[in-house]
């Protein structure tokens, strides 16, 4: 929606730059993880996910990595474009008995051109 | 959006009417979810499904109620809309038959609802 960004940390980067959003996710046993955007007045969008048994994943200029030690999960931005301008949240996921999937609050990334 | 359609995609209403949004997919997937968004807040479930006539409460689902007598609609219903109701709502989908409640969401563009 259209406030979703209000209340949200905001990381604010130049367009070309490189940008890192990241997530902490609060339980160990989160067996898989997705990023998503939400542009202002949109729908979250899928970005890209990826399984506990991975550490790194590639997309189109979007790199997930994953640190289980710490919990801790980052979403790269490479050559941040204005289109990028948007909040992104994860999503962490447990696929085990009583499987739970929790989204977190998100960042707002704001591309100054 | 995911083939998703929502309607209606805004709706200003009083404290005391009923309220049903819809959720329209016509790609004959299995789960079919109702979440709220508000500032300061991850998405939060309402209420979900699994079938037709099969649904099971959300983190949040005091005040709503939902059905799903076909597979491509999904409502979601305030009998007695309050403030604190409003929000921007979203349905989201698992793809395909098989998938679960785990598996990736896709969202609908979302309905702002207002109660005054």
């Amino acid at each position: 929606g259209e406030n979703v960004g209000l209340h949200l940390p905001t990381l604010s980067v130049q367009e070309g730059d490189n940008s890192i959003i990241n997530c902490a996710y609060s339980n160990s046993a989160s067996d898989y993880f997705i990023w998503y955007k939400q542009e202002s007045g949109k729908g979250p969008q899928f970005i890209i996910d990826i399984r506990s048994n991975m550490d790194k994943r590639q997309g189109q200029r979007v790199t997930v990595l994953l640190n289980k030690t710490v919990k801790h999960l980052s979403l790269q931005i490479a050559a941040t474009q204005p289109g990028d301008s948007a909040v992104y949240f994860c999503a962490e996921i447990y696929t085990g008995a009583n499987s739970k999937l929790t989204f977190g609050k998100g960042i707002t990334l704001s591309v100054r051109p | 959006d995911a083939g998703i359609t929502q309607s209606p995609r805004h709706k200003v209403t009083e404290t005391g009417t009923p309220v049903t949004l819809r959720c329209h997919q016509t790609e004959n997937h299995r789960y079919m979810y109702w979440y709220r968004q508000d500032p300061g807040h991850g998405l939060r479930l309402i209420h979900y499904s699994y079938g037709v006539k099969d649904t099971d409460k959300g983190e949040v689902s005091d005040g709503y109620s939902v059905s799903r007598s076909k597979t491509e609609d999904f409502l979601l219903t305030l009998e007695s809309a309050t403030s604190s109701q409003t929000s921007v709502y979203f349905c989201a989908i698992t793809p395909g038959l098989a998938g679960g409640k785990t598996d990736t969401q896709y969202f609908g563009p979302g309905t702002r609802l207002t109660v005054l």
